[in-house]
């Protein structure tokens, strides 16, 4: 299986910062990536695939980027809805795997 | 708009097995991957495994011994059986769409249910 590593696990960060979170895969997966947002209560919303597609609807804030084993999902100025948790998943081969998450907090 | 529903029991005993319909609405089940997702409380996402609407599965070989998907085109619903369960497969469970162009990286879940959590416990 290919294990996928987030870091951080969770941040705090305050309304208008730049957010970052990278995501690893134990082997190269080119940009066979996504990320998912996930609101407390709520299902997984796929926000980018490809490692670096929007979503449609999604906002613009929200750039993927990476490819290989190293990819990063950046918040460019972190709105109060962006409270959530945030998986990378690998699609490059099955068993599909997701890190295990990074929870984003509103100071 | 495609939305997704889970339905089934909430409550399991161990040893027995969970049965989950999910229902489609909104488009059709045909020429699309339709996948389990199941996640603890508190924890990660855990991918199930798939099936295609012609019936053609794939598993997740940590739950392949006890896990069947099936798939009924007529009603546009697809099925989830987890045999032998124990407190371990306490979990929401999410049915989502695989969205796939070719070989193309881009593929992902687009779709999801809401989840349902499904409880094992005597």
């Amino acid at each position: 299986d290919i294990q996928m590593t987030q870091s951080p696990s969770s941040l705090s960060a305050s309304v208008g910062d730049r957010v970052t979170i990278t995501c690893r895969a134990s082997q190269s997966i080119s940009n066979y990536l996504n990320w998912y947002q996930q609101i407390p209560g709520k299902a997984p919303k796929i926000l980018m695939y490809a490692a670096s597609s929007l979503q449609s609807g999604v906002p613009s804030r929200f750039r993927g980027s990476g490819s290989g084993t190293d990819f990063t999902l950046t918040i460019s100025s972190l709105q109060p809805e962006d409270s959530a948790t945030y998986y990378c998943q690998q699609s490059y081969d099955t068993p599909w795997t997701f890190g295990q998450g990074t929870k984003v907090e509103i100071k | 708009q495609v939305q997704l529903q889970e339905s089934g029991p909430g409550l399991v005993k161990p040893s027995e097995a969970l049965s989950l319909t999910c229902s489609v609405s909104g488009g059709s089940i045909s020429s699309y991957f339709w996948s389990w997702i199941r996640q603890p409380p508190g924890e990660g996402l855990e991918w199930i495994g798939y099936i295609y609407y012609s019936g053609s599965t794939n598993y997740n070989p940590s739950l392949k011994s006890r896990v069947t998907i099936s798939v009924d085109t007529s009603k546009n619903q697809f099925f989830l059986k987890l045999s032998s369960v124990t407190a371990a497969d306490t979990a929401v469970y999410y049915c989502a769409r695989w969205y796939a162009s070719g070989s193309s990286p881009s593929r992902h879940f687009d779709y999801w249910g809401p989840g349902t959590l499904v409880a094992v416990s005597s």
